[in-house]
């Protein structure tokens, strides 16, 4: 069974603040990871695949990072807004079976 | 908006039933994925395919099947139908099946009475 761990489970955060999260998978067998942005009462919408160790990318104010050999990726939230708030889901897929292994996700608020 | 269509929206029905979930992909794109999310837990993968054939499978039970007909469209066919089967139940899409970006739908609410 694939671990796929994100954290923290939620946070709080001002508008205004930074803010980043941390989702782990397993660091053998590494195919690539996906990012997605879980709005309440929507589906997820995708942020990034990433494929590469040290791959960096970026969208507007939010970034993230991998590393594939020590088995995490960070995603970075610049000057977070209100309408940041969602869910922040990231996905594992190990080996070449394409299968997506989700993490539980990170709820982020951010408070005006 | 996505371009992934998925009906009905809701579904409700009781314990022992059958029911058939559709979903339409992405204008070509050629797999689509069928993902599970119960309350208590985080999205479930179910099953892949790609073109027509299954890629992929992953705890799908098997009272459920899935099939991708010739325009692409997939169905989810759950049947004997049980109360822990109630859940969201979302489909994606991708252009190639691979690690590349998936497309999620609106999904389709399922409640078991």
């Amino acid at each position: 069974i694939l671990n796929v761990e994100q954290s923290p489970q939620s946070l709080h955060v001002q508008e205004g603040d930074s803010t980043n999260f941390t989702c782990s998978f397993p660091s053998s067998n590494f195919y690539a990871l996906h990012w997605y942005r879980w709005e309440t009462a929507k589906s997820p919408e995708a942020l990034f695949v990433m494929t590469l160790n040290g791959d960096e990318k970026k969208k507007g104010r939010i970034s993230a990072t991998l590393n594939t050999k020590e088995g995490y990726s960070y995603l970075y939230i610049k000057g977070s807004q209100p309408e940041d708030s969602a869910t922040y889901l990231c996905a594992f897929i190990g080996g070449s079976n394409y299968k997506l292994t989700f993490g539980k996700g990170t709820l982020l608020t951010v408070n005006p | 908006d996505s371009g992934v269509t998925q009906t009905p929206k809701h579904l409700i029905t009781a314990t022992g039933q059958r029911v058939t979930l559709r979903c339409s992909p992405r204008s070509g794109d050629l797999s689509v994925y069928w993902y599970q999310q119960s309350l208590d837990q985080g999205l479930q993968f179910l099953i892949q395919y790609y073109n027509g054939e299954e890629r992929a499978k992953g705890n799908i039970l098997e009272r459920f099947s899935a099939q991708q007909f010739p325009d692409l469209h997939s169905e989810l066919n759950l049947s004997s139908l049980e109360l822990g089967d109630s859940a969201l139940y979302f489909c994606a899409s991708s252009v190639d099946g691979s690690a590349d970006t998936q497309y999620f739908g609106p999904g389709t609410r399922l409640t078991v009475l």
